[in-house]
């Protein structure tokens, strides 16, 4: 089946520092969500991005949709401590002749005050 | 609002036994998704119900089966578990099917069951 690949797995950064990470798709994806992961949690929904280029800003985070809907990214400015977790792409990846969803293995970003 | 809730949060059992878990989705959601979640194979998808009909299913044995109720809650079972199921399964709720040609609504996940199993 389709598998969405996400770089880095892990990523350690100084408090303040920026974050980005990187997602993508051997296939073109009709839309791409991403999802973070507070230690000991559970995946909370982030965003949702559908068109081809799109980009859209929540606070210190940016997000990004390749021209080719085939990769995306995740920008966070000047992290802080509360930016800790695991954040998460997905896409409705082919699966068994339908689309199923398919997810990232994510990338643990871990912040130093 | 209430959130996804799943019941139970810890669950320990043995190599060959049998494990029922439950999901009561979101006021108003119909469909329930089930994930497995174990840190060699990340967040993997097991199976959707939308409807109490099970929509599409992911590429587990058939150890691995659910159902829905009328009420959308939804019980996932895992027959002769193994100690390779021991994971997080995490069920997610939407108003929607995920798994609907190539939309994807938004899913709210539940805070999951742990399953160890020895």
């Amino acid at each position: 089946g389709q598998q969405v690949m996400q770089i880095p797995q892990y990523q350690h950064v100084q408090e303040g520092e920026d974050f980005t990470t990187y997602c993508n798709s051997s296939t073109t994806l009709s839309n791409i969500q991403w999802y973070k992961q507070r230690p000991g949690g559970h995946p909370v929904f982030l965003i949702q991005l559908v068109k081809s280029g799109e980009v859209k800003k929540q606070k210190r985070l940016t997000f990004q949709f390749g021209e080719a809907k085939k990769n995306s990214s995740l920008h966070i400015t000047a992290t802080q401590t509360t930016d800790v977790g695991t954040y998460f792409c997905a896409g409705p990846g082919r699966g068994g002749g339908s689309y199923i969803p398919t997810f990232g293995r994510g990338t643990s970003l871990i912040v130093h005050p | 609002k209430a959130g996804v809730t799943q019941t139970p949060r810890y669950l320990i059992k043995t190599r060959g036994q049998q494990v029922t878990l439950s999901c009561s989705p979101i006021s108003g959601h119909r469909s329930v998704s089930w994930y497995q979640q174990t840190p060699g194979q990340g967040l993997q998808f097991l199976f959707e119900y939308f409807s109490e009909t099970q929509r599409n299913k992911g590429n587990f044995p058939g150890r691995f089966s659910g159902r829905q109720f009328s009420n959308s809650r939804s019980e996932m079972n895992v027959s002769t578990l193994e100690l390779g199921d021991s994971a997080l399964y995490l069920c997610a709720s939407s108003l929607a099917p995920v798994t609907s040609g190539t939309s994807t609504d938004t899913q709210y996940f539940g805070p999951g069951t742990r399953l160890t199993v020895l």
